[in-house]
């Protein structure tokens, strides 16, 4: 079993596009998370809900909408796609409440590729 | 503010030998957390260990272990009897009470040849 799985695995899209990446964790975990590693393999938290409920917005231009309907799933949506957003973005959850930190759970990445 | 130094940017060892990644942190949260993640290059990143602030012992997993010195700020990796397998990217992480998110370094990549 998948424990935090990714959808898609690869994205290849145009400028100006808006394309959306899905995240589920089947762990029970009440904390998910969205990363970037850049191509420089540089990782970066763009955002992190608790319970549906946004906890960390990092300066991510507002292109980047995370959206949670329940706590098992995370996904990004990315509004006007352009080439400095190409990435590997990865999702992640864990246990609690983001006060006390746990070991996190990533999933395999989504690979996005803007031409 | 938070940051997580690695220096090195890539290490070349030969199989069987010991290596040591180092990770430097600041802080001004006086309870924060220490992580390890590896990358290895099918791309997924896998936890290896959690610290706390107040928990200075070392630790032993296997042929991995971890120092942590809090005089220096410094959180470092040291595998011994390297592999073929341990070759990836390890990370080096920090969590601040106050931003209640990971800081990550920049990476040390390991390259262990057989």
């Amino acid at each position: 079993d998948t424990a935090v799985s990714q959808t898609p695995k690869y994205l290849v899209t145009q400028m100006g596009n808006d394309k959306s990446i899905k995240c589920e964790q089947n762990l029970g975990h009440d904390t998910m998370y969205w990363y970037k590693q850049d191509s420089k393999k540089f990782l970066k938290i763009m955002f992190s809900y608790n319970n549906k409920e946004l906890i960390i917005n990092e300066t991510v231009p507002n292109r980047f909408s995370p959206k949670s309907p329940d706590k098992a799933h995370l996904n990004l949506h990315i509004n006007s796609l352009e080439l400095g957003d190409s990435a590997v973005y990865f999702c992640a959850s864990s246990l609690g409440s983001g006060v006390i930190p746990h070991e996190q759970y990533f999933g395999p990445g989504t690979r996005l590729t803007v031409t | 503010a938070q940051k997580v130094t690695q220096a090195q940017t890539e290490i070349s060892v030969v199989e069987k030998e010991d290596v040591t990644l180092d990770c430097v942190y600041e802080t001004r949260d006086t309870t924060y957390y220490l992580f390890w993640y590896k990358q290895p290059p099918s791309g997924e990143l896998v936890f290896l260990i959690r610290r706390n602030s107040f928990d200075e012992q070392n630790e032993i997993s296997g042929r991995y272990s971890w120092n942590f010195q809090k005089s220096t700020s410094s959180f470092n990796f040291t595998i011994t009897a390297s592999q073929v397998v341990d070759s990836a990217v390890y990370f080096c992480a920090l969590w601040g009470t106050g931003r209640r998110a990971l800081t990550f370094g920049s990476g040390t990549r390991l390259q262990v040849q057989p």
